[in-house]
């Protein structure tokens, strides 16, 4: 089977960074995936990491380590906008994206 | 266009129904899902459309019925649902169909069975 942890909930303050933990099982990886999803709205596509290393981009950097089985979403110069809930996702050699269960970021003024 | 469109954005139907959920795109993605949400749930995918032919199927009761029409078109039947289907449904797609340049999804159907 396959299975994705991260944590269900994180609170930082407006101007902070905030990391977001994700480690995961599965069989045939390619690659790991985050989505942003403001309550009432579609998830969005924020980033891609199929090699081990950091992805930047804008205020949004990820990484991911494949041989520990891990990733981290990494946001900087949080803003309130930036409120919702955030998936880790896997790609796996089946062409299917399967979702870890969300992390809900807080974020105080 | 860059966007996924789906159709309705709120149902409400009986147990005893047919009814049918829409999903179009015009971005030339050749790969198209039905992913179903619970309230604080991820998405949970149900079907896979790859160049128009159903490529997965994640053991979705067959009260479900997709179907792809074409490239750009993706509906979901419905038909002697129960309550607890009651769900956000979206519609994503993507270029590849490999997930790497991310999948776009549609803003949903929100689904109430009564």
């Amino acid at each position: 089977g396959q299975s994705l942890e991260q944590p269900s909930e994180v609170t930082a303050v407006e101007g902070a960074i905030v990391q977001i933990n994700c480690t995961y099982q599965t069989s045939g990886f390619y690659g790991l995936s985050w989505y942003q999803q403001h309550d009432g709205g579609a998830p969005t596509f924020l980033s891609y990491n199929a090699l081990d290393g950091l992805e930047e981009t804008g205020r949004f950097s990820s990484f991911l380590s494949r041989s520990d089985s891990y990733g981290y979403l990494l946001l900087q110069e949080l803003q309130m906008k930036d409120s919702a809930s955030y998936f880790c996702a896997v790609l796996n050699r089946d062409d299917k994206i399967i979702f870890g269960k969300g992390t809900r970021l807080h974020i105080l003024p | 266009d860059t966007e996924v469109t789906q159709t309705p954005k709120h149902l409400v139907m009986g147990m005893t129904n047919k009814k049918s959920l829409k999903c179009e795109q015009h971005m030339g993605h050749r790969a198209m899902y039905w992913y179903k949400q619970k309230a604080k749930k991820p998405p949970e995918l149900m079907f896979v459309y790859s160049y128009e032919k159903l490529s997965i199927n994640e053991s979705v009761p067959s009260r479900f019925s997709p179907e792809c029409p074409n490239s750009s078109l993706l509906n979901l039947h419905l038909h002697a649902l129960q309550p607890e289907d009651s769900a956000l449904y979206l519609c994503a797609s993507s270029q590849t169909g490999t997930g790497k340049t991310g999948y776009t999804f549609g803003s949903g159907t929100r689904l109430t069975v009564v």
